[in-house]
């Protein structure tokens, strides 16, 4: 079945480096996603991973993907107070069309 | 270049009334998503919807619930019968095509209060 988990909660200090972890079930997926949301706020795409690639960067952003373990996860380096929000990862549903399946979303707070 | 469009952004129902949620895709687009968050909870899948069809409704009660993206106009979400439980943020997303990225372009969300 389709399923993505993720631990619920994250705290740093500002300055260090966030990792948040996730697993998924579909190992058909072709692509995986990291979306942000702030409070009252919709969902925004922070990068994603084509399956066939272990690492991706983007400025403060490092994604690795495990295709064996089926495991995700997005660094950010140098977290600011501007990235406490609740970040989803999601996998692409593998029927051929642009459905996502998202796990509850990991609340990562930054503190000073 | 507008995004995703929803309204309202808040409603307030009171049981077995019905609550009608609208969403305008971004220019181009014409695959929409639903999606519902319930509180403190990730999103699940609703529906995805083409123009004046329905290709997916798996994740969608099998009453009380429907979902519509007309040919003019913008896509709705209609629950009739409200009860506690709708309380949740309703979130449409949009992409231009089934393929490439798989990118969904989300929407501010309607935030559904049930009384």
């Amino acid at each position: 079945g389709e399923d993505v988990e993720q631990s619920l909660f994250l705290s740093v200090r500002e300055g260090d480096s966030s990792v948040i972890n996730c697993t998924y079930t579909d190992s058909s997926s072709t692509y995986l996603y990291w979306y942000k949301q702030e409070p009252g706020a919709g969902l925004q795409l922070l990068t994603y991973i084509f399956s066939n690639m272990d690492m991706k960067q983007d400025q403060r952003l490092t994604v690795l993907l495990n295709k064996k373990d089926k495991h995700l996860s997005l660094r950010i380096a140098d977290t600011q107070t501007g990235d406490s929000a609740i970040y989803f990862c999601a996998e692409r549903f593998s029927g051929g069309y642009n459905k996502l399946i998202f796990g509850a979303g990991t609340r990562l707070a930054v503190h000073p | 270049n507008a995004g995703v469009m929803q309204n309202p952004r808040h409603l307030v129902r009171r049981r077995g009334q019905e609550a009608r949620l609208r969403c305008s895709p971004m220019k181009g687009h014409s695959h929409v998503y639903w999606y519902r968050q319930l509180p403190e909870e990730g999103l699940k899948f609703m529906v995805y919807l083409q123009k004046e069809n329905i290709i997916d409704e798996s994740g969608m009660p099998k009453e009380r619930f429907s979902a519509e993206f007309p040919k003019e106009g913008p896509s709705i979400l209609r629950i009739q019968q409200v009860v506690r439980g709708d309380s949740a943020a309703y979130f449409c997303a949009s992409s231009p095509s089934s393929g490439d990225t798989g990118e969904l372009f989300f929407g501010e969300g309607s935030r559904l209060t049930v009384l």
